[in-house]
């Protein structure tokens, strides 16, 4: 089955800076990459995707990269705000979904 | 809509006891999913429904383990006898028509402890 492997575990910025997470999944039939944030307490919820017939996506402060061939897919958040802590979970899918393993991200003011 | 709605948000229980825990799906919605997340674990797929039929239960753990949707508006999932080590967060999610390549809309979740 599918292996998804997400880092860091952890991630720490300063207010305004921007935050980098990565994916990297194991099975090249995976053709729909999302992410979802999910805050304390709570249910995740996508905040953003991407398929595989696109290299890039974006949606106001964050964005999404894909490298079908490194089979690797990023997510960017820039211009970092408190409320933007959360834990952000990648996840990739064909007939299953498989989720990362979570980057707990503190946006310190 | 109310989103997914999950009953109870928070059950305490001693080892050996049932739990059943609820869901309510977004109306409309063909597909249901239930989900267990842990620090160790993550996020796993326990079972999911299409239009009330379980599809896939391969990922529930033990026959300990049981869900039902007897409708389309209402999910259980139910755990006899409970054990320490199902102390978790379990997720019900529902998605609208297609299986993958769509998003996934989850409920606030229940946080298991088993005492």
């Amino acid at each position: 089955g599918e292996n998804v492997e997400q880092h860091p575990s952890t991630l720490s910025v300063q207010e305004g800076d921007s935050a980098v997470i990565k994916c990297t999944y194991s099975d090249s039939a995976s053709n729909y990459f999302p992410w979802y944030k999910q805050e304390l307490g709570k249910g995740p919820q996508l905040i953003i995707d991407i398929r595989s017939n696109v290299g890039e996506k974006k949606d106001q402060r964050i964005a999404v990269t894909l490298n079908k061939t490194a089979k690797h897919f990023s997510l960017h958040i820039t211009e970092t705000q408190p409320e933007d802590s959360a834990v952000y979970f990648c996840a990739a899918s064909f007939n299953k979904f498989y989720f990362g393993s979570g980057t707990k991200l503190n946006v310190k003011p | 809509d109310a989103g997914v709605i999950q009953s109870p948000r928070h059950e305490v229980t001693e080892m050996g006891q049932e739990v059943t825990l609820r869901c309510k799906p977004i109306s409309g919605h063909d597909y249901l999913f239930w989900y267990r997340q842990t620090m160790m674990r993550g996020l796993e797929l326990l079972i999911y429904f299409n239009n009330n039929v379980p599809i896939d239960d391969s990922g529930m753990p033990e026959d300990r383990f049981s869900a039902k949707m007897p409708n389309a508006s209402f999910s259980t999932l139910k755990i006899q006898p409970s054990e320490p080590r199902d102390s978790a967060v379990y997720f019900c999610a529902s998605t609208p028509r297609q299986l993958y390549g769509e998003k996934l809309f989850f409920g606030s979740g229940t946080q298991l402890s088993v005492l």
